[in-house]
This record gives C-alpha cells, sequence and structure tokens, in this order.
C-alpha cells in the first residue's frame, strides 16, 4: 500500500517568490514514480513533474522542480518566481511498481500567490 | 490534440435515481481511469480498465457503481441509486503505457451533487 503526506493545507507566496510545498510517502514497492498535478478552479488536474525512485538528478520542468530525497522519503515542490496565475491546490501523487498502476493521491495543499 | 472530455459537466439528481457520466479518452491512450474527489480530498481511483478489460476495480462499490468501457475508447460510469454521499467530483483519465512517464491526462470532471 502507498501513502501520500501532505501537511500544509495552505501556503501564500508573494509574486517573483520562491515557494516549497511538502510531501512524504511511504512505499514498500522497490520502484516507484512521484507526481505534482496543479488543480486550479476549474477542477481539471494538470500534470506538472515526475520524478523516477531511481532517477540520479532531482527532475525540472520549467519553473518548477523537485527536490527528492530519497532516504527521507521526501518529494517536495518548488516554484521559483511565482505568478498569480500558479495560485491552485497542488496534489503530490504516487504510482507503485507497474507503469499503469493507480495514482495514489494527498489531500493537497492550496497555494495563494498575492501581489 | 484534444484533451480528455467528460461530460455532464455538473449534474443534480435526488437520492434514489440512477445517474450516468460520460468520458472521451485522448486519442490513441490504451488506459482509462475513472476517480471520484470528495471535497477537499485528493482523487481515489474507482476502476482501471487497459483497453476493453476492466483491471482494477477493486474500490468501485459494486452494488451501486458500474462501468464499461466498449470498443476500448469512450468509457461510462453509472451510479443506480444514487445516494447523498454520492456527491462528489468525478474524474476521467486517459494515459499511454508507451510514454515515458505513462503520466495521466485528466478531464475537467462532473461535479454531482446528490440532494
Amino acid at each position: 500500500a502507498q501513502k501520500i503526506t501532505q501537511t500544509q493545507p495552505g501556503m501564500f507566496v508573494q509574486e517573483k517568490e520562491a515557494v516549497t510545498l511538502d510531501c512524504t510517502y511511504d512505499t514498500s514497492d522497490p520502484s516507484y514514480g512521484l507526481f505534482w498535478y496543479k488543480q486550479p478552479s476549474s477542477g481539471e488536474m494538470i500534470f506538472l513533474i515526475y520524478q523516477g525512485s531511481y532517477d540520479q538528478q532531482n527532475a525540472t520542468e520549467g519553473r518548477y522542480s523537485l527536490n527528492f530525497q530519497k532516504a527521507r522519503k521526501s518529494a517536495n515542490l518548488v516554484i521559483s518566481a511565482s505568478q498569480l496565475g500558479d495560485s491552485a491546490m497542488y496534489f503530490c501523487a504516487m504510482r507503485g511498481y507497474g507503469t499503469a498502476s493507480k495514482l495514489t493521491f494527498g489531500t493537497g495543499t492550496r497555494l495563494q500567490v498575492t501581489l | 490534440e484534444a484533451g480528455v472530455v467528460q461530460s455532464p459537466r455538473y449534474k443534480i439528481i435526488e437520492k434514489k435515481q440512477p445517474v450516468a457520466f460520460w468520458c472521451n479518452p485522448i486519442s490513441g491512450h490504451n488506459t482509462l481511469y475513472w476517480y471520484r474527489q470528495n471535497l477537499g480530498q485528493g482523487p481515489e481511483l474507482l476502476i482501471r480498465y487497459e483497453n476493453e478489460e476492466a483491471v482494477d476495480d477493486s474500490q468501485l462499490p459494486k452494488d451501486r457503481f458500474s462501468a464499461e468501457r466498449l470498443k476500448g475508447v469512450d468509457s461510462t460510469l453509472k451510479i443506480q441509486p444514487a445516494e447523498l454521499g454520492d456527491s462528489a467530483v468525478y474524474l476521467c483519465a486517459s494515459s499511454d503505457l508507451a510514454a515515458s512517464y505513462n503520466e495521466q491526462f485528466f478531464g475537467p470532471g462532473t461535479r454531482l451533487t446528490v440532494l
């Protein structure tokens, strides 16, 4: 069984500043993948970034980077140079062994970007 | 390329009534997922299809929920009869097993309210 924990129900960040959204996970699978999704008020889940458990380097996608610390079982999302459009719910998710396995999601963090 | 299409976007029904949701995945995606997202929570998998076959329906309440994916493309999720606790957003997602991350692409969801 997999479990994702997001301990920050809400976060505020000023425009142009960086913000870190926390995610810890628990699994017994030897191989797994970690995902971050953004869910704006429209409801659609938007894929942001992926980290494989055997990847040697932290994943980066534009302004998004994933701070992966395998020994601590954490996969924090870092958003640099925040923009007003970044205001949304952010979900950390895990996929266990098997590329077509289900995603297990955390409870999410609501990010609010302020002027 | 069109994304995952879901309809209706919103549905309000009285308890004990039937309801159906429709999903058209991204063209060429062989895997289709139905998730339920309760208020303030992350999505939880109800059922996963690979082509026409339901390969994971362990979380589907089979006494009242049913799903089908005819010809391995569109899918329909049905609830009969609906209960108050079924109020949630129902998300459909699809993925391509051959893609590097096999990330799941989500539709906008159907928000169900049971009165």
